[in-house]
């Protein structure tokens, strides 16, 4: 069966800090990866996907993955976050259902 | 106004009751989904539809029932069976089933068993 890993559960960071979110999946075949947020009070919505080509792929507001086939991780990065970007975020793994993570809570500072 | 409609966004039931979630959507979507959301613990799947009048359990189903008699409506049902039923249910719906369709959720309803 297909799992999901989200190591970090609650990241705390200050205005403009980078930011990277942990994200590994156990499942040797073809996937599609996704990390999805839950703002505060609002539904969860896409932050951006992974199908297939450039393994580096951009979201929303600033975001960005990479898949590392090697190492079955598809980390979420963004270089300057903001108070804005306080919510849970959640990766999520597509082989045969998709699979999500327990997610990550990031608080920013202002 | 496309999306996810899902009601009650508050609800509370003694124990022992069956009760009714309800998820509604404007987009056209194949598939349909219900997810459990609990603290720490992500989203788990407990009922997917690919189609109408077809559904299929997911990874927690136990406790749980849902009908799929119109494509745009997928009631759960939450049976006195369930054995901890407090939680966050979310509904989600996709064009298909297909593994790369992005899912669209619902607000979500927050049932409490008293």
């Amino acid at each position: 069966a297909q799992s999901v890993s989200q190591h970090n559960h609650h990241v705390i960071l200050s205005e403009a800090a980078s930011l990277e979110l942990g994200c590994n999946y156990s499942y040797g075949g073809t996937v599609n990866l996704f990390w999805y947020v839950q703002y505060p009070g609002q539904h969860l919505q896409l932050l951006l996907k992974y199908f297939s080509g450039d393994p580096l792929v951009k979201g929303i507001k600033g975001f960005e993955a990479e898949f590392i086939k090697s190492k079955f991780s598809f980390n979420l990065r963004k270089p300057s976050v903001q108070w804005s970007d306080t919510a849970e975020y959640f990766c999520a793994v597509n082989a045969r259902q998709l699979t999500f993570g327990s997610g990550t809570q990031l608080t920013v500072l202002p | 106004d496309g999306g996810i409609t899902q009601s009650p966004k508050y609800l509370f039931r003694k124990e022992g009751q069956n009760v009714t979630l309800s998820c509604e959507q404007n987009l056209n979507h194949d598939a349909m989904y219900w997810y459990r959301q609990d603290p720490g613990q992500g989203l788990r799947l407990i009922y997917y539809s690919q189609i109408v009048n077809d559904f299929q359990k997911g990874d927690i189903a136990e406790g749980y029932s849902v009908s799929r008699e119109k494509k745009e409506s997928f009631p759960l049902t939450v049976t006195s069976a369930q054995k901890n039923p407090t939680a966050f249910y979310l509904c989600a719906s996709a064009e298909s089933g297909a593994g790369g369709n992005e899912q669209f959720f619902g607000p979500g309803t927050r049932l409490t068993v008293l």
